[in-house]
């Protein structure tokens, strides 16, 4: 079965920092990959997904994230990052139906103002 | 309605109790899961239903737990004799066909306390 691994439990930036949250998943065959966001007191969102096409897809609120089938990695970025930012980050590997739907451990990203 | 529902948004019970958990989905969603998520785990997959199929329950930690969901949309999850390891946030999400293709859209969650 896959698993999926992020490499930072806790992350804290200041304002205006450069952000990159690992994201590795072990999966031999096609993906469909995922970064969920959890703000504080609210519900898990999509933040931005890749199917095909483009590795470098774009989500909301500026974050991006690229696909690199090489390293099985698909890491989030965002190039300057703010305090509304904090948050739950999650990363998840889709390569089914069901329980083929597998979520990261999850990275809190706290930013200080 | 707008969004997935859930409800209650907290349960506090005793050891050995049982307890149910509802979720309902977005309207015309036919695909539905229950995650479970720990303190400091990501989300553990428990149950999967799409639409009349048979449910994925290959998630359920042990058979104290059971799901079902009524006329393809509300869904309930039951924790028999609770114990408190079970204490958790219970996740539902839905999605529109649960293709490997789709987004899942995520309720607000039940935090449930086993004293």
């Amino acid at each position: 079965a896959q698993s999926v691994s992020q490499h930072n439990h806790h992350v804290i930036l200041s304002e205006a920092a450069s952000l990159e949250l690992g994201c590795n998943y072990s999966y031999g065959g096609t993906v469909n990959l995922f970064w969920y966001v959890q703000y504080p007191g609210q519900h898990l969102q999509l933040l931005l997904k890749y199917f095909s096409g483009d590795p470098l897809v774009k989500g909301i609120k500026g974050f991006e994230a690229e696909f690199i089938k090489s390293k099985f990695s698909f890491n989030l970025r965002k190039p300057s990052v703010q305090w509304s930012d904090t948050a739950e980050y999650f990363c998840a590997v889709n390569t089914g139906y069901g329980q083929n739907f597998v979520f990261g451990p999850g990275t809190r990203l706290s930013v200080l103002p | 309605g707008a969004g997935v529902s859930q409800s209650p948004s907290n349960k506090v019970t005793e050891k050995g109790k049982d307890v149910e958990l509802r979720c309902d989905p977005i309207s015309g969603h036919t695909a539905l899961y229950w995650y479970r998520q720990s303190l400091g785990q990501g989300l553990e997959f428990l149950i999967y239903f799409q639409g009349n199929s048979a449910p994925d329950k290959s998630g359920l930690p042990s058979d104290r737990f059971s799901a079902e969901r009524t006329g393809g949309s509300v869904s309930t999850l039951t924790i028999q004799r609770t114990q408190q390891e079970d204490s958790a946030v219970y996740l539902c999400a839905s999605s529109f066909s649960g293709t490997d293709l789709e987004t899942q859209y995520f309720g607000p969650g039940t935090r449930l306390l086993v004293l």
